[in-house]
């Protein structure tokens, strides 16, 4: 699975958009892009994953670059709940197993 | 549908004893992970068990060992406990090849 890299922290205002880039040059084809959050002491929580097209749920969007180098989790209305760890992760798609690889992540912090 | 429960929340030991610690994952789910997290090494994969059986293993002394049942409950065990065991541990459950759930984890202090 790629290595990933994100920048250890970003603010961001109550209301706005929170942009939150990720590094994965390495990553091969047949590798999925996840985004995980972890909220103080509680257990990560999935947001969304995509392979090459970008993807809209409920909560976030992704946007994943052409050549899929990088990609950009949105969440489109931050709130003061939203203040956690965001983890990118990159984990081959034909993967049957469980195992994540976590890094250090990027700790969101959304200010009043 | 209930999510991953695990139990005990928190618990306490001292050095050189041991500790089980359990995890129901989602209804349906058969694929188990457990993963430890402290301060200084973040999120670290410890093993994975599905159909009861181990598929994976992280970079862990054997004294850290687990098991899955056949209705998927897991257990995971770690045995001469040591202070730098203090932390909190994770268990995540799934289909395969999806997404995980994680539980609300089990605060572990050892003294």
């Amino acid at each position: 699975d790629a290595k990933t890299t994100q920048p250890p922290s970003m603010d961001c205002a109550e209301g706005r958009a929170a942009n939150l880039p990720c590094n994965h040059s390495t990553i091969s084809g047949n590798e999925y892009v996840y985004w995980y959050r972890q909220i103080h002491s509680q257990g990560p929580q999935y947001i969304i994953h995509g392979l090459k097209n970008n993807e809209t749920n409920e909560m976030a969007s992704l946007i994943i670059t052409e050549d899929r180098k990088s990609s950009t989790l949105i969440l489109p209305h931050a709130t003061l709940r939203d203040t956690a760890v965001y983890y990118c992760i990159s984990r081959r798609g034909s993967s049957n197993t469980g195992k994540l690889i976590f890094g250090q992540g990027t700790t969101l912090q959304v200010k009043p | 549908k209930a999510g991953v429960t695990q139990t005990p929340r928190y618990l306490i030991k001292t050095r050189g004893q041991q500790v089980t610690l359990s995890c129901s994952p989602i209804s349906g789910h058969r694929s188990v992970s457990w993963y430890q997290q402290t301060p200084g090494q973040g999120l670290q994969f410890l093993f994975e068990y599905f159909s009861e059986t181990q598929r994976n293993k992280g970079n862990f002394p054997g004294r850290f060992s687990g098991r899955q049942f056949s209705n998927s409950r897991s257990e995971m065990n770690v045995s001469t406990l040591e202070l730098g065991d203090s932390a909190l541990y994770l268990c995540a459950s799934s289909l395969p090849s999806v997404e995980q759930y994680f539980g609300p984890g089990t605060r572990l202090t050892v003294t």
